[in-house]
């Protein structure tokens, strides 16, 4: 159990066009996620905290208006790439938490396997 | 000053090696400490957590976090080639709460 998916695992476009990439949690309805990106041979950036039904918190220095992120239901969040340039290709993560913890107190999040971007 | 210092590595061992893996921090809002695994190209697993100081056995894992010196390690016994991966620790001021993450070190196990 408490699988999350992402969709698409991997997209190229153009620069200038937007994208969207969709994190589902499976088998559990996740109060909160987060969307994280990842450079080659860095750590996970947190970007912003989405809460089901409600605007996301984002971190300091990431754009809003760039990275949008809906969290309509308890198992779908999103989040859409304005006006991509190649300067946001990277690793895209996103990760749910709720009441699927299977590690006793601790409230753990699940991650997703992660969305490559490139921008060309 | 990173909130969360981890050498990245790369650190290369042969098989059945024990493995060390370090990480210090400056917020002593932490109270939840979680190391992940993370293959290329795929999203972080989470190995174990603990909360607060102490140690934590599973297997070929043990994690120890030590909140005087604000320093929590990750040891591997009987290392295998199929652990080779990058090791993540994170933390969280609260259950479920954001996370903040090391570098990620780099491991290989040679066989």
């Amino acid at each position: 159990g408490a699988v999350v998916s992402q969709h698409p695992s991997w997209v190229i476009c153009k620069s200038g066009t937007s994208v969207k990439i969709e994190c589902r949690s499976l088998d559990f309805q996740a109060t909160t996620m987060f969307w994280y990106r990842q450079f080659p041979k860095q750590s996970l950036m947190l970007m912003a905290t989405s809460n089901e039904g409600s605007k996301a918190t984002y971190e300091q220095g990431v754009e809003k208006d760039k990275f949008l992120i809906n969290h309509a239901s308890l198992t779908l969040s999103t989040l859409t790439v304005t006006s991509a340039h190649p300067e946001d290709s990277s690793f895209y993560i996103c990760s749910a938490n709720g009441l699927a913890g299977t590690t006793g107190a601790y409230n753990e999040q699940f991650f997703g396997p992660g969305t490559r971007l490139t921008v060309l | 000053q990173k909130e969360v210092e981890q050498d990245p590595g790369p650190l290369s061992v042969p098989e059945g090696a024990i493995v060390s893996l370090n990480c210090t921090y400056s917020n002593s809002a932490f109270q939840y400490f979680m190391w992940y695994r993370q293959y290329s190209r795929k999203g972080p697993e989470l190995l174990m957590y603990t909360y607060s100081s102490g140690n934590k056995e599973d297997g070929r894992f043990t994690a120890q976090v030590d909140k005087s010196s604000k320093y929590i390690s990750l040891f591997i016994r009987d290392s295998q080639p199929s652990d080779s991966a990058t090791y993540l620790c994170a933390m969280s001021g609260t259950s479920g709460s954001r996370l903040t993450f090391g570098e990620g070190t780099q491991l290989t196990v040679n066989p």
